[in-house]
């Protein structure tokens, strides 16, 4: 079993719509937890991390559910520039690693 | 500011060829991870540095090795080059251990 599981989509949507990716995880002892943006041939980003009680960054929502464990995005009034795969990572306490999901696929358009 | 750079962009290498893959981390960034994403997945942990040790090993098979120097740059190196080791192969540095990762551009490989 995976340590990250993400829908792969594509999830095409209009621009303005809202859009939410979820994500689970599969082991337990999971202690941190982000988005990543990545954009076609391009390296990984940093979008957010996740805090246990949910955070927020202009558009962007990240919520995490330890009981269920899962990772979620949500995108509100989304851009053109948002097209782009967003990746679910999680890291463990000791351990000097993160896992990546496959990641979603977002195409935002006109 | 310089981030995480790597060398080369690109390579092209043949069946059981071998490769070095270069990383310079963030000036004051102490540890370097490497990662590969093969096409359509997410990135895999292959190595982590800190302080010129290994502190992490993925599951990759012993044709993969790595090593940091002082100046806390690092090298990937994958023996007897496979098709299936096409991959983009990513560094990422960090101040500490694990979090605070950047993410380097990469080094497209394609074995043929």
């Amino acid at each position: 079993r995976k340590e990250v599981e993400q829908d792969p989509g594509p999830f095409n949507v209009p621009e303005g719509a809202t859009v939410a990716f979820n994500c689970t995880y599969s082991n337990s002892a999971s202690q941190s937890f982000f988005w990543y943006r990545q954009d076609c041939r391009k390296e990984p980003k940093l979008l957010m991390s996740v805090y246990s009680s949910g955070n927020e960054d202009g558009r962007f929502t990240a919520q995490l559910n330890r009981a269920s464990q899962y990772i979620s995005l949500l995108i509100r009034d989304s851009k053109l520039s948002d097209s782009a795969t967003y990746l679910c990572v999680c890291g463990q306490t000791g351990a000097n690693n993160l896992f990546f999901g496959t990641g979603t696929r977002l195409t935002v358009i006109p | 500011d310089a981030g995480v750079t790597q060398s080369p962009t690109h390579l092209i290498k043949t069946r059981g060829q071998h490769v070095t893959l270069r990383c310079s981390p963030i000036s004051g960034h102490k540890s370097v991870s490497w990662y590969q994403q093969v096409l359509g997945q997410g990135p895999q942990f292959i190595f982590q540095y800190y302080e010129k040790e290994e502190r992490g090993r993925g599951n990759f098979p012993d044709r993969f090795s790595a090593r940091q120097f002082p100046n806390y740059s690092s090298e990937l190196n994958v023996n007897a080059l496979l098709l299936g080791d096409s991959a983009l192969y990513l560094c990422a540095s960090s101040p500490g251990q694990v979090y605070g990762y950047t993410f380097g551009s990469g080094t497209r490989l394609t074995v043929v």
